[in-house]
This record gives C-alpha cells, sequence and structure tokens, in this order.
C-alpha cells in the first residue's frame, strides 16, 4: 500500500520569495515520486519525477525536489516565487509492483503575493 | 499533438440519467486510467487499463463502468448518475513503466442534479 500527504493546503508566498512545498510518502516498495501542477480549469502538467537515479531532481519552471529516504519526504522546492507559479500543485507515488497507478495527495494551493 | 483528449468539457446530468465520458491518446500509451478531483482530495482512481481488453477497479468505482477494446479509447461510463458524482474527471494514459509518470487530459466538469 502507498500514500502521500500533503502539508498544507494553501500556502501562500511573496513574489521572490522561497517556494516550499511538503510531501511525505508511505510505500512497501521503492517508490516513484511526481509532482504535477494544475493550473486553473486545466489538466494536470508534470512538473518533475524521482526514479531512484539523482535524489535532486530538477524539474521545470526552476522548480526541484528532494528525495530523502530517511525521512520518506520529497518536498518541492523553488527560489524566487513568480506569479505564474500561483497554482494548486499534487505529490504522487506510484510502485513498480501491483497495481501501479498514481496515488495522489490531497493536493497544496499555492499563492503567490504581489 | 494532441496528447489526451477528453470529451465533452462540461456536462450536467439529471439524477439517473447515463452518460459515457470520453478519454481518447494518441501516444500508444498501453496504461490508461480515470480519476475524480473533488475539493481537499487530491485525485482519486477509478478504474485503469494495462492494454486493450483489460480493465480493473481503482479506489472509487461504484457506479462507474469501463472498457477498453482499442489501446487509444478509454471510455467511462456513468451507469445512473448521483449527485455524488458531482466532480472533475481526468483521463490519463502513460507508458507500461510507471517511472515516467502520466499525461493527464483537460478534464470533464460534471455536475449532477
Amino acid at each position: 500500500a502507498q500514500s502521500v500527504t500533503q502539508l498544507g493546503s494553501h500556502v501562500s508566498v511573496s513574489e521572490g520569495a522561497l517556494v516550499l512545498l511538503r510531501c511525505n510518502y508511505s510505500s512497501s516498495v521503492p517508490p516513484y515520486l511526481f509532482w504535477y501542477v494544475q493550473y486553473p480549469n486545466q489538466g494536470l502538467q508534470l512538473l518533475l519525477k524521482y526514479t531512484s537515479a539523482a535524489t535532486l531532481v530538477k524539474g521545470i519552471n526552476g522548480f526541484e525536489a528532494e528525495f530523502k529516504k530517511s525521512e520518506t519526504s520529497f518536498h518541492l522546492t523553488k527560489p524566487s516565487a513568480h506569479m505564474s507559479d500561483a497554482a494548486e500543485y499534487f505529490c504522487a507515488v506510484s510502485a513498480n509492483t501491483g497495481r501501479r497507478a498514481l496515488t495522489f495527495g490531497s493536493g497544496t494551493r499555492l499563492q503567490v503575493q504581489p | 499533438n494532441a496528447g489526451v483528449t477528453q470529451t465533452p468539457k462540461f456536462q450536467v446530468l439529471k439524477t439517473g440519467q447515463s452518460m459515457t465520458l470520453q478519454c481518447a491518446q494518441d501516444m500508444n500509451h498501453e496504461y490508461m486510467s480515470w480519476y475524480r478531483q473533488d475539493p481537499g482530495m487530491g485525485l482519486r482512481l477509478i478504474h485503469y487499463s494495462v492494454g486493450a481488453g483489460i480493465t480493473d477497479q481503482g479506489e472509487v468505482p461504484n457506479g462507474y463502468n469501463v472498457s477498453r477494446s482499442t489501446t487509444e479509447d478509454f471510455p467511462l461510463r456513468l451507469l445512473s448518475a448521483a449527485p455524488s458524482q458531482t466532480s472533475v474527471y481526468f483521463c490519463a494514459s502513460s507508458y507500461s513503466s510507471p517511472r515516467e509518470g502520466a499525461f493527464f487530459g483537460q478534464g470533464t466538469r460534471l455536475t449532477v442534479v
């Protein structure tokens, strides 16, 4: 079984400030981890993924995430927020055994203040 | 590239009506799935398919049917719509390896009154 917990349903930052969105996972097998972004009235777009290569993963739009096995975490960061980053972000996990569908966290809505 | 195409984008149904949400992908992906998105709950898996002719249930399958007669298409059928099925529905497709993540359609916003 696998699950994802995203701490904070809403996060608000000022433009130019650090963005930190938290994700903790539970998985009985080595997981694959993903961050997706959803802009209003749109589908989900893949930001980045961890697939057991490098633990620090760089994605699109300046985002990155670090896989920490000891903390079962995969937090998403961006050094400097931009207004266009305002969206909902989802952390997801999948396993390479059994049912391989994505299991999503409940999402974090990022608000960027001018 | 079209990617994953869902139709319709919006739909209003009366309780008890049936309908089919369409999903098509042009990436020759083996794996397709349907999710529903509800506020504060993320996306929950309804049904999925690992290839033509093979489907299985996800977390919340009750009230929904699927079939996969071709690699490209994966329709979701609501047999008798209920207000609890008011949601945004997303279709996704992916390669057979779970390493790649999934490509999502634009969603269908369904309201059942």
